[in-house]
């Protein structure tokens, strides 16, 4: 069974600071898909990673998918009070079957 | 914009009882799946459906469940003989690609199912 990991569970921070949440597992995954979830709705697909080492950039948000394809991080910069939300790992095999991780519960105060 | 619709939003059910959760993917969308959350825990994969079959299932996915593609535009999870434990958001979610790394899984609002 594949397990991912995602630290922290929760983070508070004030607006303007930096924060990185983390995604790990011992397996291998072929890609790894970063979600946000709003309450009471689905996740939305905010990017995909699938070579190790490769790093993608929307706007203030820096993922990037470990050399070995089993991590991922997610950096926000500068953090803004509409970056609230719970963000999700999630990896993928052969197939279209996703493995999540537990969220991460962003909260940002301004 | 093009999105996945789910019915019933909420759904209260006694134990024992059936009940089916109803999709509408997104129209020109090949790969259909349904997920589940209780609460408080991880989103946990269930199923994948792709031309009128099965594709992939976990081992949450028992005989108390089925996935149905009545009529070519819904896409169905029936539970039968719900139990508590089945009281979770469930998410249905279609692709138009197969594989996590060239295609996106769009998600529905998900059907939230409380079991008493």
């Amino acid at each position: 069974t594949q397990l991912l990991e995602q630290s922290p569970q929760f983070l508070s921070i004030q607006e303007g600071e930096n924060l990185t949440v983390y995604c790990n597992s011992s397996s291998v995954f072929s890609s790894l898909q970063w979600y946000r979830q709003e309450p009471g709705e689905g996740p939305v697909l905010l990017v995909t990673v699938v070579t190790g080492g490769e790093v993608k950039k929307l706007k203030r948000l820096t993922f990037q998918f470990g050399d070995a394809r089993k991590d991922s991080s997610l950096h926000i910069t500068a953090a803004q009070p509409g970056d609230t939300g719970l963000y999700l790992c999630a990896g993928g095999n052969a197939g279209n079957m996703l493995t999540f991780g537990g969220g991460t519960r962003l909260m940002v105060k301004p | 914009e093009p999105e996945v619709t789910q019915t019933p939003s909420h759904q209260v059910t006694q134990m024992g009882q059936e009940v089916i959760l109803r999709c509408v993917p997104i129209s020109n969308h090949l790969y259909f799946y349904w997920y589940r959350q209780i609460l408080g825990q991880k989103v946990e994969f269930l199923v994948s459906f792709y031309n009128n079959e099965i594709s992939e299932k976990s081992e949450i996915f028992d005989d108390q469940f089925s996935v149905e593609r009545p009529d070519g535009s819904n896409f169905t999870l029936k539970i039968r003989s719900t139990k508590l434990e089945d009281s979770a958001m469930y998410f249905c979610a279609s692709s138009d690609r197969q594989g996590t790394d060239t295609g996106e899984l769009f998600f529905g609002e998900g059907s939230r199912l409380t079991v008493l």
